[in-house]
């Protein structure tokens, strides 16, 4: 049963660029949560989709959008990259509706901005 | 707004207890969780809690929760150095949003 996978593992742009991150939830499981880790910092909520729906939003700008798509999938897109975006931006999968919230957490995309 | 803290170190012998404190500011956690980060891997479930619960033990693990001052810890019984890791506290609303504190590096000295 593969967990969490996301892609790329790693990746290196300019400022002012974009960037696609993609995120294959746990088998089974219907909702996707995006978190930017900073180095040496906890993981920051961006937002959570289900059913193809932003469901709830942290506090990042517009510049960070997402998409989900009928298999589950899903992607963080970031326009206009600055500097102070580079991060580990991590998955998360979860079962949608009322139970314990686990997250099951992927391995993470380094970004890095120069 | 939302807010989680923790101590950002702890140094303890193999061994001994550790005892790792959270505090968190959204009386809406209906779940608090504690979450593990080893060096170069995601992080896991360690183990969580439920918000009208006031302790829970899980083999080496307890929690305590006193909801009321919004307070959080996990005890780590007869630590080992293999339980060195970033340990984050959590707390959610059960499937939706989860805020995580900056975590509390744990070393643990032979």
């Amino acid at each position: 049963d593969a967990g969490v996978t996301q892609s790329p593992t790693h990746l290196i742009k300019t400022r002012g660029q974009q960037v696609t991150l993609r995120c294959s939830p746990k088998s089974g499981h219907d909702t996707v949560s995006w978190y930017q880790q900073a180095l040496g910092q906890g993981p920051q909520f961006i937002f959570q989709y289900y059913e193809e729906e932003e469901r709830q939003r942290g506090n990042f700008p517009d510049r960070f959008s997402g998409h989900q798509y009928p298999n589950y999938s899903s992607e963080l897109n970031v326009n206009a990259l600055l500097l102070g975006d580079s991060a580990l931006y991590l998955c998360a999968s979860s079962l949608g509706g009322a139970n314990t919230g686990e997250l099951f957490f992927g391995e993470g995309s380094r970004l890095t901005v120069l | 707004g939302e807010d989680v803290e923790q101590s950002l170190f702890l140094s303890v012998r193999e061994g001994d207890s550790s005892v790792i404190n959270c505090t968190y500011t959204d009386s809406s956690s209906t779940y608090l969780y504690w979450y593990k980060q080893e060096p170069g891997a995601g992080l896991q479930l360690l183990t969580y809690i439920f918000s009208n619960m006031d302790m829970k033990q899980d083999q080496r693990l307890t929690v305590l929760l006193n909801k009321k001052d919004k307070h959080l810890s996990l005890r780590i019984a007869d630590t080992q150095t293999g339980d060195s890791a970033i340990y984050f506290c959590a707390p959610g609303t059960g499937g939706f949003k989860t805020i995580f504190g900056a975590g509390t590096r744990l070393f643990v000295k032979a």
